[in-house]
């Protein structure tokens, strides 16, 4: 089975801080993608990538940032937090390769929820 | 950007209704579909996709979906439904040759009362 594994469940940080999300996947998985989900706006794409050190904006990409080091991983940065990225964060992984691969079925992490004062 | 429209954003039923959860997406050539549900702590799982083929396709717990090309939707159904399928669900295309990834609708949060 694919495993989708996210550093935190829970976490809390102050404004202005920076905040490292960490995904990782263990199926050799080539795209990988951050989404936040909000009650009532459903799953937005924040960032994705379809190779190491390749990434591609989502609908939402202000005020993060993203890092693909390894394959296996994909980390968010919010550079400084606010307020508005109080949030429900997921992270997921597809096995289709290139760019054309982003249709394909993803599988997803249990979620960061991340709370900002 | 593609753009998906999920009927109904609540929906309450009792259980053994019939269910039906509507899903329209916008034209973007080849298409996936897919059916994610989220159960209450849990994480995001498939229910569902549709490819190619018959344009009916049978999911997970019972659930199905039809893919009707000429009114660009693919509608979730279910004949008799449990409490345990007290979720939220999420209809998704995925677009071919973008970097979109999938497109999730705002999701229906569906209560079945005992």
């Amino acid at each position: 089975d694919v495993k989708v594994t996210q550093s935190s469940r829970y976490l809390v940080k102050r404004t202005g801080e920076k905040v490292f999300l960490e995904c990782v996947q263990d199926m050799d998985h080539e795209n990988m993608f951050w989404y936040r989900q909000d009650p009532g706006l459903g799953l937005r794409l924040i960032y994705f990538s379809y190779d190491v050190k390749m990434k591609e904006k989502g609908d939402i990409p202000e005020g993060y940032s993203v890092s693909r080091e390894k394959k296996e991983r994909f980390s968010l940065i919010l550079e400084s937090a606010s307020t508005n990225q109080t949030s429900m964060y997921l992270c997921a992984s597809s096995l289709d390769k290139g760019l054309a691969g982003g249709r394909g079925e993803q599988f997803f992490g249990p979620g960061t929820r991340l709370t900002v004062l | 950007a593609q753009s998906v429209s999920q009927h109904n954003h609540h929906v309450i039923l009792s259980e053994a209704a019939s269910l039906e959860l509507g899903c329209n997406y916008s034209y973007g050539g080849t298409v996936n579909l897919f059916w994610y549900v989220q159960y209450p702590g849990q994480h995001l799982q498939l229910l569902l996709k549709y490819f190619s083929g018959d344009p009916l396709v049978k999911g997970i717990k019972g659930f199905e979906a039809e893919f009707i090309k000429s009114k660009f939707s693919f509608n979730l159904r279910k004949p008799s439904v449990q409490w345990s399928d007290t979720a939220e669900y999420f209809c998704a295309p995925g677009y071919g040759g973008g970097a979109d990834g999938l497109t999730f609708g705002k999701g229906t949060h569906l209560i079945i009362q005992p």
